[in-house]
């Protein structure tokens, strides 16, 4: 069965700490991992993955896929209160039904 | 670009009441997904849409849900006799095809139903 795992399933920091969000997977016919912010709205894209080893970067938010781990890692450096929500992990396999992590709830502190 | 509009953005209703919420795709999308979000879990997909077809709905309850995109209008996703196990948040996604790999989904804000 494909399944899509993340952790921690919450965090809390205080703002400028650095956050390192997991997320593993085992989905037939992989062909990309999706991040996913999610606020009190709809869930917004942050990055898709094919590639293994290559980063994605935009502002303090990068990720990594890790192809021969099955996973992936979303960090965040310099954490803000706006950073709070929960952050999604999905994959679509070899069809085109995402499958989704349960999540992680990130609550930064000012 | 207005996005996925969702309407309701919630719903309460009693059970055995039917409940239709509906969406409107990104501009350009025809391609138009359901998911059910239920408390402290994954979004899990529900049902897959193109216009006047419905391509899959394996992950939709047999029965009481039925969805629909017409050749005008928005998607409806129709919940008929609702029950407390219902409540959840069930948001729609577009994209302009199918393929996965290459196009990302773009979510709407959800419509957050309550049945009491």
């Amino acid at each position: 069965e494909d399944k899509v795992v993340q952790s921690p399933l919450s965090l809390v920091v205080h703002e400028g700490d650095t956050v390192t969000l997991n997320c593993s997977y085992e989905v037939t016919n992989f062909r990309s991992l999706l991040w996913y912010k999610q606020e009190k709205k709809a869930p917004t894209f942050l990055f898709m993955l094919t590639s293994s080893g290559i980063e994605k970067k935009s502002g303090r938010l990068s990720s990594i896929l890790d192809k021969k781990e099955l996973s992936s890692i979303l960090n965040i450096t310099a954490t803000q209160t706006g950073d709070s929500a929960i952050y999604l992990c999905a994959s679509p396999p070899g069809t085109y039904k995402y499958i989704f992590g349960t999540g992680t709830r990130l609550k930064v502190l000012a | 670009n207005a996005g996925v509009m969702q309407n309701p953005r919630h719903l309460v209703r009693r059970r055995g009441q039917e409940a239709r919420l509906r969406c409107s795709p990104m501009k350009g999308h025809s391609h138009v997904y359901w998911y059910r979000q239920l408390p402290e879990e994954g979004l899990k997909f529900m049902v897959y849409l193109q216009k006047e077809n419905i391509i899959d709905e394996s992950g939709m309850p047999k029965e009481r849900f039925s969805a629909e995109f017409p050749k005008e209008g928005p998607s409806i996703l129709r919940i008929q006799q609702v029950v407390r196990g219902d409540s959840a948040a069930y948001f729609c996604a577009s994209s302009p095809s199918s393929e996965f790999g290459a196009n990302v989904l773009t979510f709407g804000a959800g419509s957050r139903l309550t049945v009491l």
